[in-house]
């Protein structure tokens, strides 16, 4: 079946202009993550979505960063007001449930923030 | 100090050697261990997983948890080109809180030689 699905690939934009990032997660999948992974660092959480329960944005790095996760589905990662130090690889992760360990990420969007 | 530290590496070794990887965690509260194997340019895919203390073997590839000293290792045997990537350790606590975050490494690149 297929996997999980990121748009776009790659994304260059301005300082000061808004991204919006997708992610399609496998199907039945009710946990959704995204990270963001930067030259040289590990992969810094950012949010969780779970089922119907309000999302963990505790990893958010400001609140220039949203996410929404419309019908337990597809996620958008919103970053208004980009900035340089935005740039990075954002990567979208599906799990089954919380009662399982893997979390199968999908390709990631390349965002360069010029 | 960072919560969980991973020589950045790159390591490079020739065909054929073993090779150990290795993270060392502070929270004593992680329960969950796992690796994840992330080649170039793709997202992260999980390779091992070990609930607590204890070594688990699949193929090439030896899990091993020493929660006492904190600190885990993947040794992967007759290394092959192919395993070339950057390997990734992630924990998680055991808690049943909403939330359940994966703190992940920074990674490890390696480069098996032919």
């Amino acid at each position: 079946g297929a996997g999980v699905s990121q748009s776009p690939s790659n994304k260059v934009t301005e300082k000061g202009k808004d991204v919006e990032l997708r992610c399609d997660p496998i199907s039945g999948h009710t946990a959704l993550y995204w990270y963001r992974q930067s030259l040289g660092q590990g992969l810094e959480f950012l949010i969780y979505f779970q089922g119907n329960s309000a999302p963990d944005k505790s990893g958010l790095p400001s609140d220039r960063f949203s996410a929404e996760r419309t019908g337990g589905s597809v996620s958008t990662l919103t970053i208004q007001r980009t900035q340089q130090e935005d740039s990075a690889v954002y990567l979208c992760a599906s799990r089954a449930g919380p009662e399982t360990e893997t979390q199968y990420f999908g390709p990631g969007t390349r965002l360069l923030v010029l | 100090q960072k919560e969980v530290e991973q020589d950045p590496g790159p390591l490079s070794v020739p065909e054929g050697a073993i090779v150990s990887l290795n993270c060392t965690y502070s929270n004593s509260a992680f329960q969950y261990f796992m690796w994840y194997r992330q080649y170039s340019r793709k997202g992260p895919e999980l390779l091992m997983y070990t609930y607590s203390s204890g070594n688990k073997e699949d193929g090439r590839f030896t899990a091993q948890v020493d929660k006492s000293s904190k600190y885990i290792s993947l040794f992967i045997r007759d290394s092959q080109p192919s395993d070339s990537a950057t390997y990734l350790c992630a924990l998680r606590e055991a808690d049943v809180n909403y939330g359940q975050n994966f703190v992940f490494g920074p990674g490890t690149r390696l480069s098996v030689l032919p």
